[in-house]
């Protein structure tokens, strides 16, 4: 069965340190998107991707992380400089189409990051 | 701005027995979308059971159910004969009728005892 894979599954580092988080979403699903969950909370929305473009990184904060979709299929979700409060789990999921339809997301284990 | 909210972050259930999670949402929309989301440790989120709201028979799913109450806002969800690894972090969420963006409520924590 298809799943979306992502990698590290954990990640410690000290703060100031840049990190870098990859997914690879089912094959054929064309939009791609990011969660952060942090510890007691549930998933929210960092980035949407359709294809190689960002549909929505409007919670993104984008003085310290950035993310990119080259070819349109596997992503990097990159945070440079870490700090304390980004300790938190990170989720990539991915859905096959992006058309105002409903498609089912699929979710990948997520990667743990610790920052010290 | 539509929020989710769930009231109790944990729960304890014997195996075998039925329990129901509860959800309450706000929003202004009249065409959305609910779901439950289950995430067991070290493992990944999957999606439960969902509801349009336009329906007005609740969803099932085997031995998930729900409980939707589109007038007062709240979306429950019942497990029957519960099982060990029904042990897990459940999430209720909210998508907008044409949206991608999904809401969830901060978790339920789930434990079936032996």
């Amino acid at each position: 069965e298809a799943e979306v894979a992502q990698s590290p599954r954990y990640k410690i580092t000290e703060k100031s340190q840049a990190v870098a988080f990859w997914c690879d979403p089912i094959s054929g699903h064309a939009t791609l998107y990011w969660y952060r969950q942090i510890l007691g909370q549930g998933p929210e929305l960092l980035v949407q991707f359709q294809d190689e473009s960002v549909v929505d990184d409007s919670q993104l904060p984008k003085d310290r992380f950035s993310a990119e979709r080259l070819k349109g299929v596997d992503s990097t979700l990159k945070i440079q400089p870490a700090e304390l409060g980004d300790s938190a789990m990170y989720l990539c999921a991915s859905s096959l189409v992006y058309s105002g339809s409903l498609n089912e997301q699929f979710f990948g284990p997520g990667t743990r990051l610790t920052v010290l | 701005a539509q929020t989710v909210t769930q009231s109790q972050p944990e729960m304890s259930v014997q195996e075998a027995e039925t329990v129901t999670l509860s959800c309450t949402y706000d929003t202004s929309e009249n065409n959305y979308y609910l779901f439950w989301y289950k995430q067991p440790p070290s493992r990944q989120m999957i999606l439960v059971i969902r509801q349009e709201a336009y329906k007005q028979q609740n969803a099932t799913e085997n031995r998930f159910s729900v409980n939707f109450q589109k007038a007062a806002k709240s979306f429950s969800l019942k497990i029957s004969d519960s099982q060990l690894g029904d042990t897990a972090m459940y999430f209720c969420a909210f998508m907008k009728y044409g949206d991608d963006k999904i809401i969830f409520g901060k978790g339920t924590r789930l434990h079936i005892l032996p």
